[in-house]
């Protein structure tokens, strides 16, 4: 069965600083991954995914990440935090081959920014 | 990727009573999927509705709690039935491709 596990409940950065999310999954073929975020009081929005040969995928609001096979990670990052960044993020998992689109959502990731 | 609207936004309900979840997609879409976010915690998927058939539950999850109705490709509702404190979550439908509706956000007292 596939899982994703993401490291860190919270995290914490100064305005500027490197941001870097991680998120490991298990699965038995290389999966779809994908990486959400969640503003207060607010739905979820899709930071980038994960469904092709590309290892380094770019998303929206600068942030970005690389799938390592070998590592089975697919962490996140963002060179320069802003305050507006501070939001929870959750990293998920679909089956490469499974076309009904359900995903399996790790645990989340509280990124707080500090001024 | 499909946008989805979803209603309402957040309702305060009563013990014992019944709230029932809108979602409306832009665009005609085969599977529809309904997922709960209990207070703090991840996402957990509840069904896959499909179009002309019974809706999917995951383990966990019974009709009888949560109906799911799909009358056509573009709309899907999700009834919480009988409800509790313990149901008051926020509540998402999705659609392919990877698209999530804003989120109900139920408090029951």
């Amino acid at each position: 069965a596939q899982s994703v596990t993401q490291l860190g409940s919270h995290v914490s950065v100064s305005e500027g600083a490197l941001v870097l999310l991680r998120c490991n999954y298990s699965s038995s073929v290389p999966p779809y991954l994908f990486w959400y975020v969640q503003y207060p009081n607010q739905g979820l929005q899709l930071l980038l995914k994960y469904t092709s040969a590309a290892t380094l995928v770019k998303g929206i609001n600068g942030f970005e990440a690389e799938f390592k096979k070998s590592e089975t990670s697919f962490h996140l990052t963002k060179p320069s935090a802003h305050m507006s960044d501070a939001a929870e993020y959750f990293c998920a998992v679909s089956d490469r081959g499974d076309s009904s689109y359900k995903l399996i959502f790790g645990s989340g990731t509280r990124l707080l920014v500090r001024p | 990727s499909a946008v989805i609207s979803q209603k309402p936004s957040r309702d305060i309900c009563q013990r014992g009573t019944s709230l029932t979840i809108q979602c409306q997609v832009d665009s005609q879409v085969t599977m529809m999927f309904w997922y709960r976010q209990q207070p703090g915690q991840s996402l957990t998927l509840i069904a896959t509705a499909n179009q002309g058939s019974e809706a999917t539950y995951e383990s966990g999850f019974v009709i009888d709690k949560f109906p799911i109705s799909r009358p056509n490709l573009t709309f899907s509702t999700l009834t919480v039935s009988n409800m509790s404190p313990e149901d008051s979550s926020i509540y998402l439908c999705s659609a392919p491709r990877y698209t999530f509706g804003s989120g109900t956000r139920l408090t029951v007292v």
